[in-house]
């Protein structure tokens, strides 16, 4: 069964460094998003993204975040210079466009530590 | 209450037994998802019911939707160990991009 992969699973970085987490949606999906949770929180929607652009993003996904889908598989979140509240497990989710389908699958999460 | 809240917070059930947990939402929505957590990993999709739906069957689970109340239940009957895990509603109210708000989730005990 097709899924969604994220890379790496776990990344520590110190604070001030820049990340790139890496997701691989489902091949025929072509809607994106990420999600962030804090240890012990909700889980919180970041940005949507199709068509090669951002449909929509959350007060959360300022100006240090950034997507891109560099090629035909790839999705990235990419965090300019990280702070210790960026500290959480980042989910991938992707979801078809098929006509009323739309439900999200999402990636097992990069646990994302700032030191 | 926040968007997708679910109650219990917490359950504690013995194998064999049903699990039922609730989730309240404000806006209105186009769709409402369940989701499960194991511990630490990711979210497994588990059921999606739309709008126009009151009742949904997938295996062992059931879930209600009444739009009226704004409200969705989780019913997971005969439950195993396995069931062990944190269960989450998540609503789609149909933004751009069709972004989930998630609820702060059930988190289930199943005792052998």
């Amino acid at each position: 069964e097709p899924e969604v992969t994220q890379t790496p699973s776990h990344q520590v970085t110190q604070m001030g460094q820049e990340v790139i987490l890496r997701c691989v949606p489902i091949s025929n999906h072509l809607y994106f998003y990420w999600y962030r949770q804090i240890l012990g929180q909700k889980v919180e929607f970041l940005v949507s993204f199709y068509n090669n652009e951002i449909s929509e993003k959350s007060e959360i996904f300022d100006d240090q975040f950034s997507v891109e889908r560099p090629d035909g598989s790839n999705f990235t979140l990419k965090i300019r210079s990280t702070k210790l509240e960026d500290s959480a497990m980042y989910f991938c989710a992707s979801r078809s466009t098929g006509t009323d389908l739309y439900e999200q699958y999402f990636g097992p999460g990069t646990r994302l530590t700032v030191t | 209450s926040q968007q997708g809240e679910e109650d219990p917070q917490a359950l504690s059930i013995q194998e064999g037994e049903n699990a039922t947990m609730n989730c309240s939402y404000k806006t209105s929505i186009n769709n409402l998802q369940w989701y499960r957590q194991n511990s630490g990993r990711g979210l497994v999709h588990l059921i999606l019911i739309r709008s126009n739906e009151r009742e949904k069957h997938s295996g062992r689970l059931r879930v209600t939707l009444d739009t009226s109340k704004k409200s969705s239940s989780l019913l997971i009957t005969a439950s195993r160990a396995a069931d062990t895990a944190s269960y989450f509603c998540a609503t789609d109210a149909n933004a751009a991009g069709n972004k989930l708000t998630f609820g702060g989730g059930t988190r289930v005990l199943v005792k052998p």
